[in-house]
């Protein structure tokens, strides 16, 4: 079974602080992505990587970074916190695309709270 | 732009209804449309659909895609309150290295005994 994991399910983080989200995948995926999740606007993509050190802007990227060294390691980086940050996170990962099938593997998600 | 669309927003049935749930996209390069559930955690993988397999089945769940329509429907009989979720649906809309999914806004779906 696929897994993919992520280093929290549940943060706390002041205003103005560095915060890292790792997600970590077990199945040799090459496609990596992080989202976030709130009411009524449903998963918005952030930033994805389809490969070691690659990486691409999403639809919200600002105020966000990412780094991916290692093909099984996707972080997310806020280098800044702020409150319009609180949200649900969530990592998932794909294979390269194959013949029609690019389903998407999710994490348990993150929720992240900026006092 | 690119955009998939989802109604209702939110739905209250009893156990034993049956609903369906709406999926309509607008997309520039259709490759495949996808549902998924989401309880409380992970959304979890149900059905794909392509222009080669555009009605997929699972136990009470079916799923048809119309292409002409650029919509699909998820169907749910004899509703459970394990049924209780935010139900996604996602187009791949091709392009690129990597295969991007649009995501709606969701379904949350509350199913009272």
């Amino acid at each position: 079974d696929v897994k993919v994991t992520q280093s929290s399910r549940y943060l706390v983080k002041r205003t103005g602080e560095k915060v890292f989200l790792e997600c970590v995948q077990d199945m040799d995926h090459e496609n990596m992505f992080w989202y976030r999740q709130d009411p009524g606007l449903g998963l918005r993509l952030i930033y994805f990587s389809y490969d070691v050190k690659m990486k691409e802007k999403g639809d919200i990227p600002e105020g966000y970074s990412v780094s991916r060294e290692k093909k099984e390691r996707f972080s997310l980086i806020l280098e800044s916190a702020s409150t319009n940050q609180t949200s649900m996170y969530l990592c998932a990962s794909s294979l390269r695309r194959l013949a029609g099938f690019n389903e998407q593997f999710f994490g348990p998600g993150t929720r992240l709270t900026v006092l | 732009e690119d955009k998939v669309v989802q109604s209702p927003l939110s739905l209250v049935v009893h156990e034993g209804d049956t609903v369906t749930l709406n999926c309509s996209y607008e997309v520039t390069n259709f490759r495949s449309l996808l549902w998924y559930k989401q309880e409380k955690k992970a959304p979890t993988f149900l059905f794909m659909l392509t222009s080669s397999g555009i009605e997929k089945k699972s136990g009470r769940l079916s799923s048809i895609l119309d292409k002409k329509e650029l919509s699909s429907i998820l169907n749910i009989t004899a509703t459970q309150t394990g049924d209780s979720a935010i139900y996604l649906c996602a187009v791949d809309n091709y392009g690129g290295a990597t295969n991007k999914l649009i995501f709606g806004t969701g379904t949350l779906l509350a199913v009272q005994p």
